[in-house]
């Protein structure tokens, strides 16, 4: 499968700072992108999408951006909480292909 | 959004045995699901693709006499580990689409563990 792969294994942040996680991804072709949040022993929880027609898209509390000159993704979470604890995975595929393939995860911590 | 179920949520079998893995899909109907593997501490990898009314298509490295799919109707799809080892001990995820050309939705996923 492609190659995806986040720049952070870990990330530590303060409750109520904003938190950067970032990902690259290899094949240009790919044109969706998705970032899942998993909780220790459930499945991938969907946070948000984008597609390549697109450099930015906000959700609630939660900002993607997509830079495909260099094949960069990041998720910003805002106010982050201890709520937002999690491994953050982003997942790059062609949305006609339906196939998606995954990145090496973040783990985000959230410091009360 | 839409619910995937798994069954079982956990399994623990001896080696040599064959374990079945049901993923459906609750509200909506899949022609296509996909099954994930996923070690502790590692990332989400693509196993296979399963078709509703054609066979499978596996991922390079994946055994597919190893890890029979079937997918039986529009809502289910099954995967067998065949003659389990304790290396296949891992977190199965299975996921759908709920229309070509949309996010994917995860089930829980179903921990084996094969001693």
């Amino acid at each position: 499968g492609e190659s995806v792969g986040l720049h952070l294994p870990t990330l530590s942040v303060q409750e109520g700072d904003n938190s950067i996680i970032n990902c690259a991804y290899s094949n240009s072709a790919s044109d969706y992108f998705i970032w899942y949040k998993q909780e220790s022993g459930k499945g991938p929880q969907f946070i948000i999408d984008i597609r390549s027609n697109m450099d930015k898209r906000q959700g609630q509390r939660v900002t993607v951006l997509l830079n495909k000159t260099v094949k960069h993704l990041s998720l910003q979470i805002a106010a982050t909480q201890p709520g937002d604890s999690a491994v953050y995975f982003c997942a790059e595929g062609i949305l006609t292909g339906n196939q998606f393939y995954f990145g090496t995860g973040t783990s985000l911590t959230v410091i009360p | 959004g839409a619910v995937v179920s798994q069954h079982p949520s956990r399994v623990i079998c001896k080696s040599g045995t064959s374990v079945k893995i049901e993923c459906r899909s609750l509200d909506f109907q899949a022609t296509t699901m996909f099954w994930y593997r996923q070690f502790p501490k590692q990332s989400l990898m693509l196993m296979a693709t399963s078709n509703e009314g054609s066979k499978a298509t596996y991922e390079q490295g994946v055994e597919k006499d190893k890890f029979l799919i079937n997918h039986a109707s529009l809502t289910l799809s099954t995967l067998t580990v065949t003659s389990a080892h304790p290396e296949d001990s891992s977190f199965y995820i299975c996921s759908a689409p709920k229309r070509r050309a949309d996010t994917q939705y995860f089930g829980p996923g179903t921990r084996l563990t094969v001693l």
